[in-house]
């Protein structure tokens, strides 16, 4: 089952804004990951934030997590066209099962 | 250089006519896992694997074999694929468990006709 849910499910801005994208859930997780996946190619990981944790940085891309909410969000900040991409939330929920749980998806295009 | 390998990239086939996608890492990575990807549905797990001979059921393992006879490879096997098999696959692994990042694959396209 889909655990994860990302919004908007499309996002269109001009390079240089920020973008910001939601990821909620609706178990408790051991942690939340946010990957990245350029048109037809595979995902690749852009960062992990533990339950026990707010808040995290990693260049131009800022994440934060409320598991009081269950949600997350991932902002870029000042976008380029490469950033042009769909980006998915996945969640490590607790209890053992092993399994990640990925949402469907934030397609983000930044237009120059 | 560090990768997750799958093959074929793309493959067009018949309705009932096996076929095996393998996945291969060079990382000696203990968990690897198989995922679908479809418009509107996201990814789904389809198996994984935490090690050597031990493999287990994602969502939606119903059509699919795998095996794990050794820690680098990882196959997924399609005994009689049916058009709803149709579908983006990725193969991804990592370290041990779901702590840490997944490597993924660059896919593969099937088509089953």
């Amino acid at each position: 089952s889909q655990q994860g849910e990302e919004d908007p499910q499309a996002l269109s801005i001009q390079e240089g804004e920020n973008a910001t994208m939601n990821c909620s859930y609706k178990t408790s997780i051991n942690n939340l990951q946010w990957y990245r996946q350029n048109s037809g190619r595979g995902l690749v990981h852009l960062i992990l934030i533990r339950s026990n944790e707010r808040e995290k940085h990693s260049g131009r891309l800022r994440v934060t997590l409320d598991t009081s909410k269950k949600s997350s969000s991932l902002l870029i900040t000042a976008s380029r066209a490469a950033d042009t991409a769909s980006y998915f939330c996945a969640t490590d929920p607790q209890g053992g099962s092993e399994k990640l749980v990925f949402g469907k998806g934030t397609k983000l295009t930044v237009n120059p | 250089e560090a990768q997750v390998t799958q093959n074929p990239r793309y493959l067009i086939t018949v309705t009932g006519k096996k076929l095996t996608v393998t996945c291969s890492q060079n990382m000696n990575h203990e968990y690897m896992s198989w995922y679908r990807q479809d418009p509107g549905l996201g990814l789904r797990q389809i198996y994984y694997s935490m090690n050597v001979e031990v493999t287990d059921k994602g969502d939606v393992p119903e059509g699919y074999k795998v095996s794990r006879k050794e820690k680098r490879n990882f196959p997924l096997i399609l005994e009689s694929p049916s058009p709803n098999q149709t579908s983006l696959y990725f193969c991804a692994s990592s370290p041990y468990t779901l702590g840490v990042p997944q490597h993924f694959g660059d896919g593969t396209r099937l088509s089953i006709l």
